[in-house]
């Protein structure tokens, strides 16, 4: 079954703490995305990347950080530098990095700092 | 950030009742925009990609319609299901961005038996 798979679901952390959350795809996707998504807001987008060992910052990169060796993997590390870290993330790919490929996305990440 | 306005923001219809939601995005240097059914509990599922201007798209009892002169999609439900319960999401793309879609809140959508 072809897919985006995210883990975990939920996740806890403390303040100050610097936590990973992964994003696997086998759809042979070039694309990658990650968006946040808090309440009475629209997707915003973290970071993006194109191809294996590159990466952009969207619109609300600060805090974060991704890595892109493998294709089919682009984890997202929520800093300690991040302020607000509470909300649920979404990964996405598409074949390219094109407007006209729809994207798809995965179950997504409910991270919660206590 | 580009603004992408999405009306209403939430609408609870009867079951059978047809309904509508509008996209606004900026007209200029218009690429492609996306409609997506978000279903709670579940991932978000692309439903059209549209690109030109006058250009109208259905998926059964769903068709969305395209005005890039002047900023605005329409997606329509006919008929609506309680199975239609969901956030439709619109998101812009502007070419020069490549891939990079910026989203609207989102319309959810309450289909009453």
């Amino acid at each position: 079954d072809g897919g985006i798979t995210q883990s975990p679901k939920y996740l806890f952390r403390k303040e100050g703490q610097n936590v990973t959350l992964s994003c696997e795809q086998n759809l042979n996707h070039d694309a990658m995305y990650w968006y946040r998504q808090d309440p009475g807001q629209g997707l915003r987008l973290i970071y993006y990347s194109q191809i294996v060992n590159d990466f952009q910052k969207g619109d609300i990169a600060e805090g974060y950080s991704v890595s892109r060796e493998k294709k089919e993997s682009f984890p997202l590390t929520v800093t300690s530098a991040q302020k607000n870290p509470t909300a649920f993330y979404l990964c996405a790919s598409s074949p390219i990095n094109s407007g006209m490929d729809e994207q798809f996305f995965g179950p997504g990440t409910r991270l919660t700092v206590l | 950030i580009l603004n992408v306005e999405q009306s209403p923001q939430s609408l609870h219809v009867q079951e059978g009742d047809s309904t509508n939601f509008t996209c606004s995005f900026p007209s200029s240097n218009f690429y492609a925009l996306h409609w997506y059914r978000w279903e709670t509990a579940k991932s978000p599922e692309a439903l059209f990609v549209m690109t030109l201007n006058g250009d109208e798209k259905k998926k059964g009892r769903i068709s969305a319609t395209l005005n890039t002169k002047e900023g605005y999609s329409y997606l329509y439900i006919k008929g609506s299901q309680p199975e239609d319960s969901a956030t439709y999401l619109c998101a812009f793309n502007r070419g020069s961005t490549l891939g990079r879609l910026y989203f609207g809140r989102g319309t959810q959508l309450t289909v009453w038996p």
